[in-house]
């Protein structure tokens, strides 16, 4: 089944914490992306990636490092996370030339 | 910078009332998105347009592209409160990165 996996899919952590979340996709995907959806703001992208070792930030980087190293990962690390980055993430994945863009379950995240 | 807007943002109506969501962009683009999310869910993929004029319709949803007027909408027909969910368009800004812009979402609630 062609899908986009994140993990966990629940956290709550503390403050300056190092955490990773991880995206893989089944598709042989080269785009993707992660997003942040908060309320009243819809989704916004935080980086992207077109390929391998291609990555690029998107509108809302800060605090937010990527990593692409194989084609079907594309794993998003809060170095220090900090209670404004308490949101839901979400994983998506398409093709080069589109159109379709795929969604991972996505992963609430709570930084206390 | 692409922005996309929505209205309304919130939305309640009686079943079997017919009813539209606007999508308005602020910049060239030909391909459109609608999504819908139910609550602590992903985003369900609904339509793709990808030419001014475009329509497409799947049920009691149908969905229009005018790339002239940077507006897209999403009009729903003999509301079911199945339909009840929060529905967003996201425009494509750079259409070889594939990078996806949204709308804030609109919140539909369907009473019976």
């Amino acid at each position: 089944e062609a899908q986009v996996t994140q993990n966990p899919r629940y956290l709550i952590t503390v403050t300056g914490k190092k955490l990773t979340v991880t995206c893989s996709q089944n598709m042989n995907h080269e785009y993707m992306s992660w997003y942040r959806q908060d309320p009243g703001l819809g989704l916004r992208q935080i980086y992207y990636s077109m390929n391998v070792e291609v990555t690029d930030k998107g509108d809302v980087p800060e605090g937010y490092k990527v990593s692409r190293k194989e084609k079907r990962n594309f794993p998003l690390i809060l170095e220090s996370p900090s209670p404004n980055q308490t949101s839901l993430y979400f994983c998506a994945s398409s093709l080069i030339t589109g159109p379709e863009q795929y969604f991972g379950p996505g992963t609430r995240l709570t930084v206390t | 910078e692409l922005k996309v807007e929505q209205n309304p943002l919130f939305l309640s109506m009686q079943e079997g009332k017919n009813y539209t969501i606007y999508c308005n962009y602020s910049t060239t683009s030909d391909r459109l998105y609608w999504y819908r999310q139910d609550p602590g869910k992903s985003l369900e993929s609904l339509f793709v347009l990808l030419s001014n004029g475009a329509v497409k319709q799947e049920g009691r949803l149908m969905a229009s592209l005018d790339t002239k007027a940077r507006l897209s909408t999403l009009h729903i027909t003999a509301a079911v409160h199945d339909l009840s969910a929060t529905y967003f368009c996201a425009v494509i800004r750079n259409q070889g990165a594939q990078k996806l812009v949204f709308g804030q979402g609109t919140r539909l609630t369907i009473n019976p």
